[in-house]
């Protein structure tokens, strides 16, 4: 069954601090992996997108990993801001079928 | 550009009644899609068009759902007869191609309630 789960489910860090989020994946077919960021009340906003054979990529203070052979990724946020504060979606697939998980709720404290 | 628009921007209903969620993609894309997302599974894909098209709508939950694209500039997802289940947050996105970096783009969504 294809299925991406994503922990921790939630979490509290504070402003200024870095904090890594996981995802773990079991998808096929996979030729590419996303991350999503979505306010409250917003709809999701596209972070990052790797395919199989890239390993890392960054777009400013978030940074994402892939290792397609233990199927798993990792969002990495350095030097967290309030507006950080949102759910980040792991999201793994090909384009006309991609699976979805639930998300990790952030919240950067001041 | 004014991105994906959607309308209403909350809906409640009665159950029993018919509800029509309406999107407005980004000019110019060719892929639409619709998404609902509760708390218990997250976001799920419905439907998807290209060029207007149906192309995927093994996500649409039951015959209640049906969605159409009668142009390149709205689509609308309708639901008859709601049910308080159909309770959720209903997203359309669109994508300029098909490809497996392409962004989709999201709209803000509509909050659907049925009592």
């Amino acid at each position: 069954k294809n299925q991406v789960e994503q922990s921790p489910q939630s979490l509290i860090i504070l402003e200024g601090k870095n904090c890594t989020l996981q995802c773990n994946y079991t998808v096929s077919p996979f030729s590419n992996l996303r991350w999503y960021k979505q306010d409250t009340g917003r709809g999701p906003v596209s972070l990052t997108i790797m395919t199989f054979s890239e390993n890392t990529k960054s777009n400013g203070r978030y940074t994402a990993t892939l290792d397609a052979d233990t199927k798993q990724s990792s969002l990495h946020i350095t030097a967290s801001q309030l507006s950080d504060s949102a759910s980040y979606i792991c999201v793994v697939g090909s384009f006309q079928k991609l699976v979805f998980g639930t998300g990790t709720r952030l919240l950067v404290s001041p | 550009d004014a991105g994906v628009i959607q309308s209403p921007r909350h809906e409640v209903t009665e159950m029993g009644q018919e509800v029509t969620l309406r999107c407005k993609p980004i000019s110019g894309h060719d892929y639409l899609f619709w998404y609902r997302q509760t708390m218990m599974r997250g976001l799920e894909l419905l439907i998807y068009f290209n060029n207007n098209v149906p192309i995927d709508d093994s996500g649409m939950p039951e015959d209640r759902f049906s969605a159409k694209m009668p142009n390149a500039s709205f689509s609308t997802l309708k639901i008859q007869p709601s049910e308080p289940r159909d309770s959720a947050v209903y997203f359309c996105a669109s994508s300029l191609v098909s490809s497996d970096t392409d962004t989709q783009y999201f709209g803000p969504g509509t909050r659907l309630t049925v009592l």
